[in-house]
């Protein structure tokens, strides 16, 4: 069962845009991680967010939660070609890791 | 280099012929994972371990089997695969538990015919 839902599931803007996604959740979490994917291969880390943080930022990207709605956001500011790829939201219920399916970024040229 | 280490990269096989997927970490990790990539469907856990000789079932652990004899090593096994496990897999390991980042292995595409 899918815990994590990614909104949009595709989403194209122009190079130097700033990128938002969200991610909305269904039971109560310890924490929400966001990872990125080029093009099939594995995942790479981006930021987590504990479930008493409200905002977190790395760089350009900007992670908010709201656990009252159960959702968080990732912002992506002055976006570039090499931003390019699927974000997916991951959170933990007991000792599982529940992934969303993910938006798919293009930044245009 | 700290890594996660999956073999083989790609594999074609028939229905039917066992099949053991290899990961390795060297990070001293307590925490591995096992997923499934389809398209449309996100990832989603099959296994998962949080220390040695403890493991349990992900989301979609039907047709799987897994161990932890070592604490940087988690195989994943398909006793006798078929066609609908074609798939993307993924290895992942995390210092302790879900609350930690999780590293991925580079990915293992498996065609079963």
């Amino acid at each position: 069962s899918q815990q994590g839902e990614e909104d949009p599931q595709a989403l194209s803007i122009q190079e130097g845009e700033n990128a938002t996604m969200n991610c909305s959740y269904k039971t109560s979490i310890n924490n929400l991680q966001w990872y990125r994917q080029n093009s099939g291969r594995g995942l790479v880390h981006l930021i987590l967010i504990r479930s008493n943080e409200r905002e977190k930022h790395s760089g350009r990207l900007r992670v908010t939660l709201d656990t009252s709605k159960k959702s968080s956001s990732l912002l992506i500011t002055a976006s570039r070609a090499a931003d390019t790829a699927s974000y997916f939201c991951a959170t933990d219920r007991d000792d599982k890791i529940i992934f969303g399916k993910g938006t798919r970024l293009h930044i245009l040229p | 280099e700290a890594q996660v280490t999956q073999n083989p990269r790609y594999l074609i096989t028939v229905t039917g012929k066992k099949l053991t997927v290899t990961c390795s970490q060297n990070m001293n990790h307590e925490y591995m994972s096992w997923y499934r990539q389809d398209p449309g469907l996100g990832l989603r856990q099959i296994y998962y371990s949080m220390n040695v000789e403890v493991t349990d079932k992900g989301d979609v652990p039907e047709g799987y089997k897994v161990s932890r004899k070592e604490k940087r090593n988690f195989p994943l096994i398909l006793e006798s695969p078929s066609p609908n496990q074609t798939s993307l897999y993924f290895c992942a390991s995390s210092y302790r538990a879900s609350t930690y980042e999780q590293y991925f292995g580079p990915g293992t595409r498996l065609t079963v015919t």
